[in-house]
């Protein structure tokens, strides 16, 4: 399995303000995948990131909110832009493994707190 | 309804109970099925991988699937205090997107 750390495991902020959350693999993999899990709840898929097009973005999810970086095969960044405190949440990378697409390996996750 | 239903818990057994743990789903095309444990401020980490039915069994974990039913279950054997997390069952078509399950908290009384 891959090794995946994130920055910054949490961070408090201020709503209007944006933060920038990034993925890093220890391996080079094709598909990286960026979830959100609020307290309680499923995790809930926001996009798609492949290495050298746009990341395609779940319903409910637009670049403007959240826009994604792939600048090669083992990082990607997640941005939570004009942050409100719905946006209050744990942020989630996630790899495809070597049995392919249906088994993902997860990072350590982002906890966020929008005051 | 949710496409896949997972009773939230808390389940609270007694060290080396047997710990059973279910979901169950609406879309009969699923085929890959999968169980995740997830401890208090970690991301999820892959236990069990299952595709179409059966069983698979790794050490006291044993993952069962009934298609047939649409159920899930994830068997816990001699469980542990560190057995004590969250745990997540997704499920897939054939292809990326994992539907999840909202997790079920077990705890594991020593």
């Amino acid at each position: 399995s891959a090794v995946i750390s994130q920055k910054p495991s949490r961070d408090i902020c201020q709503r209007g303000t944006s933060l920038t959350i990034q993925c890093q693999v220890d391996s080079q993999v094709t598909m990286m995948f960026w979830y959100r899990q609020q307290p309680g709840q499923s995790l809930t898929l926001i996009a798609t990131a492949n290495q050298g097009s746009e990341a395609t973005y779940e319903s409910g999810f637009v670049i403007d909110k959240f826009p994604i970086s792939r600048p090669n095969l083992t990082f990607s960044t997640l941005t939570v832009s004009n942050m409100s405190p719905e946006d209050s949440s744990i942020y989630l990378c996630s790899v495809v493994g070597s049995q392919g697409g249906e088994t993902q390996y997860f990072g350590p996750g982002t906890r966020l707190l929008v005051l | 309804q949710k496409e896949v239903e997972q009773d939230p818990g808390p389940l609270s057994v007694p060290e080396g109970a047997i710990v059973s743990l279910n979901c169950t789903y609406s879309n009969s095309a699923f085929q890959y099925f999968m169980w995740y444990r997830q401890y208090s401020r970690k991301g999820p980490e892959l236990l069990m991988y299952t595709y179409s039915s059966g069983n698979k069994e790794d050490g006291r974990f044993t993952a069962q699937v009934d298609k047939s039913s649409k159920y899930i279950s994830l068997f816990i054997r001699d469980s542990q205090p560190s057995d004590s997390a969250t745990y997540l069952c997704a499920m897939s078509l054939n292809n990326y997107q994992l539907i999840w399950g909202a997790g079920t908290k077990l705890i594991i009384k020593p």
